[in-house]
């Protein structure tokens, strides 16, 4: 299976300021005949279901602020905030989906909270 | 809108069954395969695995066989987990989710991403 890392484990960033969670896959989730890599992002809350955030790697869900974006490529993923907001505290969790339908991972997890 | 909708927590005893529900509405429940996550309590999200709605085929993580099952009754829309031999690493919170995704040529589901997640229901293992 590929092994998803996500660096740091948690992130103390001042209101307003940039939020940079990175994301590693063990092998290459770009899938060239239809140049698109299999990545997405997810926030949880306490207490709440995951939320989806960015797929492909880098488009956004319809409703999400445009200060959450993601980048990146083949093993190599980044979702920044750009500004960070109260109400982004949270876990972010990325999730590869190149292995469908026999297998989906997800990374161990950034708590983002304030400081 | 998609909604799913879960049952309640749940607390057994070791050796016991569980079975989980998520009933699906406001999309064509055949449409999307159903998958199920798992989150133990303070950790990250596992996925278990996921039936395929149209032939009720299941696919389970590794680790996740023979005492995880999935089932489905189309006629109402809502998926079944169900767990037996409970033991207390088993505890955690179960989602539902669906995915983005198409069936293929053999009319396989290949599941993207996940769009739309249950509400999650506690399983507490404990004598």
């Amino acid at each position: 299976d590929i092994v998803m890392t996500q660096s740091p484990d948690s992130l103390a960033v001042s209101l307003g300021e940039r939020a940079t969670i990175n994301c590693k896959s063990s092998q290459s989730v770009f899938y060239s005949p239809v140049n698109k890599n299999y990545l997405a992002w997810y926030q949880q809350k306490p207490g709440q279901p995951p939320k989806l955030l960015i797929y492909w790697a880098s488009t956004r869900v319809s409703g999400v602020p445009d200060r959450f974006s993601g980048s990146g490529s083949a093993t190599d993923f980044t979702l920044t905030i750009s500004s960070l907001q109260a109400e982004d505290v949270a876990v972010y969790y990325c999730q590869q989906y190149y292995d469908t339908p026999r297998a989906f991972t997800f990374g161990p997890g950034t708590k983002v909270h304030i400081k | 809108q998609v909604q799913l909708v879960q049952s309640g927590s749940e607390l057994k005893k070791p050796g016991a069954s569980v079975k989980v529900s998520c009933k699906a509405s406001g999309y064509t429940f055949t449409n999307h395969a159903m998958n199920w996550v798992r989150q133990a309590p303070g950790q990250g999200l596992e996925w278990v695995g996921s039936i395929n709605p149209n032939t009720g085929n299941p696919t389970y993580a590794q680790g996740f066989t023979g005492r995880f099952v999935f089932s489905l009754d189309t006629s109402v829309s809502t998926a079944y987990l169900q767990i037996t031999s409970l033991k207390a690493e088993d505890t955690a919170v179960y989602y539902c989710a669906r995915p983005v995704g198409y069936y293929d040529s053999s009319g396989e589901f290949r599941s993207y991403y996940f769009v739309d997640w249950g509400q999650g229901t506690p399983v507490t293992v404990s004598s």
